[in-house]
């Protein structure tokens, strides 16, 4: 089973910041919070990914809680291409340890 | 540097065949996964291969079976086909380091009539 959980859907106007959040309240020290997207039909995109300290890229910021029981995806100013399901995943830093996808947030940018 | 590609793109097979998809993962990795998408279980982990060797393993009945060759280029093979086996069949490739992030391909969509 996931070890996440997230709204089913969201909305957001473009060129607004799209926050997205996600509760992991039983991750463990040595797991990482994965996010990924995907858009209709084509298969999911890595976006980012954080311990505890945030993290930022060209694509988006991970803001991690200091207890480490949630995250916030953000997207600065969103566009209609940001449309898609959002997947926050938890993952340990071992290499054995697999993907677990859960449902995700379906994300509708509003023109 | 090329992405993740799959082959075929589509796919239309009648039960009880069996079908073989394959993956070639980005230049430099190592290690391939595989998922199943379906709009009522969403995103499933079907297994994993590192190196020829898999790694993990998801929930799947043994008809499913996958193999990874010198070059890191993947199969994954399903026999017996059941109805229930229509879906997007995902391949996804990384270093396979610790804290990898995966590199999805687009994906290979199988109808089974």
């Amino acid at each position: 089973d996931a070890k996440t959980t997230q709204p089913p859907s969201m909305d957001c106007a473009e060129g607004r910041a799209a926050n997205l959040p996600c509760n992991h309240s039983t991750i463990s020290g040595n797991e990482y919070v994965y996010w990924y997207r995907q858009i209709h039909s084509q298969g999911p995109q890595y976006i980012i990914h954080g311990l505890k300290n945030n993290e930022t890229n060209e694509m988006a910021s991970l803001i991690i809680t200091e207890d480490r029981k949630s995250s916030t995806l953000i997207l600065p100013h969103a566009t209609l291409r940001d449309t898609a399901v959002y997947y926050c995943i938890v993952r340990a830093m071992n290499r054995d340890d697999k993907i677990i996808f859960g449902k995700g947030t379906r994300l509708h940018i509003l023109p | 540097k090329a992405g993740v590609t799959q082959t075929p793109r589509y796919l239309i097979k009648t039960r009880g065949q069996q079908v073989t998809l394959s993956c070639s993962p980005i230049s430099g990795h190592r290690s391939v996964s595989w998922y199943q998408q379906t709009p009522g279980q969403g995103l499933q982990f079907l297994f994993e291969y590192f190196s020829e060797t898999q790694r993990n393993k998801g929930n799947f009945p043994g008809r499913f079976s996958g193999r990874q060759f010198s070059n890191s280029r993947s199969e994954m093979n399903v026999s017996t086909l059941e109805l229930g086996d229509s879906a997007l069949y995902l391949c996804a490739s990384s270093s396979g380091q610790d804290n990898y992030e995966q590199y999805f391909g687009p994906g290979t969509r199988l109808t089974v009539t």
